[in-house]
């Protein structure tokens, strides 16, 4: 099984509809979990942390599910400039706390 | 600010020449390190600094070198250019080791022929 995994899509949406995608991490013992948003062609920047409780950042909400090993991000009203890679990541746990990076889900917004 | 600078931004080598690729952050960042992105790879670790004077190996650090002489700079030396080192290259700093929000440079699109 690899570490992170995320199904890659692509996800295509009509504009308003919303959206989510999970993705699954093998460690039990991992500490952190984030979304990052990778633009074609650009780099990633931090799209949002997923804390214990759960968080949300306007349209979108983010998720972690221990028991199941798994966090999602739920993107509502979705826009046509919400179209992007969403890649997971997680923060290895112990002392090796190295950053593990999923390969992304594609996400196209249509009019 | 201007955060993290990469240049340059495309590059095209032949096979056995040698090329740095720059990297400097305007933050203060003591963490610093190199990836690569290829196509169905995600991105994967080549090296990686947590200060000026120290830096260490990630997952795929072969064929690269990298020195970090101060908090600004992160170097990345490509030592002898394989066709298999095509890839998008991104710097990227944050301000604790290993901290959650890392920031990127726009990367660096290296061909080698």
């Amino acid at each position: 099984r690899k570490e992170v995994e995320q199904d890659p899509g692509p996800f295509n949406v009509p504009e308003g509809a919303t959206v989510a995608f999970n993705c699954t991490y093998s460690n039990s013992a991992s500490q952190s979990f984030f979304w990052y948003r990778q633009d074609c062609r650009k780099e990633p920047k931090l799209l949002m942390s997923v804390y214990s409780s759960g968080n949300e950042d306007g349209r979108f909400t983010a998720q972690l599910n221990r028991a199941s090993q798994y966090i999602s991000l739920l993107i509502r009203d979705s826009k046509l400039s919400d179209s992007a890679t969403y890649l997971c990541v997680v923060n290895g746990a112990g002392n090796n706390r190295k950053l593990i990076w999923g390969l992304g889900t594609s996400l196209a917004v249509n009019p | 600010n201007a955060g993290v600078t990469q240049t340059p931004k495309f590059q095209v080598l032949k096979t056995g020449q040698s090329m740095t690729l720059q990297c400097a952050q305007d933050m203060n960042h003591e963490y610093m390190s190199w990836y690569r992105q290829d196509p169905g790879m995600g991105l994967r670790l080549i090296h990686y600094s947590v200060g000026a004077g120290i830096t260490d190996q990630g997952e795929v650090p072969n064929g690269y070198n990298v020195s970090r002489s101060t908090t600004e700079d992160f170097p990345l030396r490509l030592l002898s250019a394989a066709p298999s080192q095509t890839s998008v290259y991104f710097c990227a700093s944050s301000y604790r080791v290993r901290s959650s929000e890392q920031y990127f440079g726009p990367g660096t699109r290296l061909t080698v022929t």
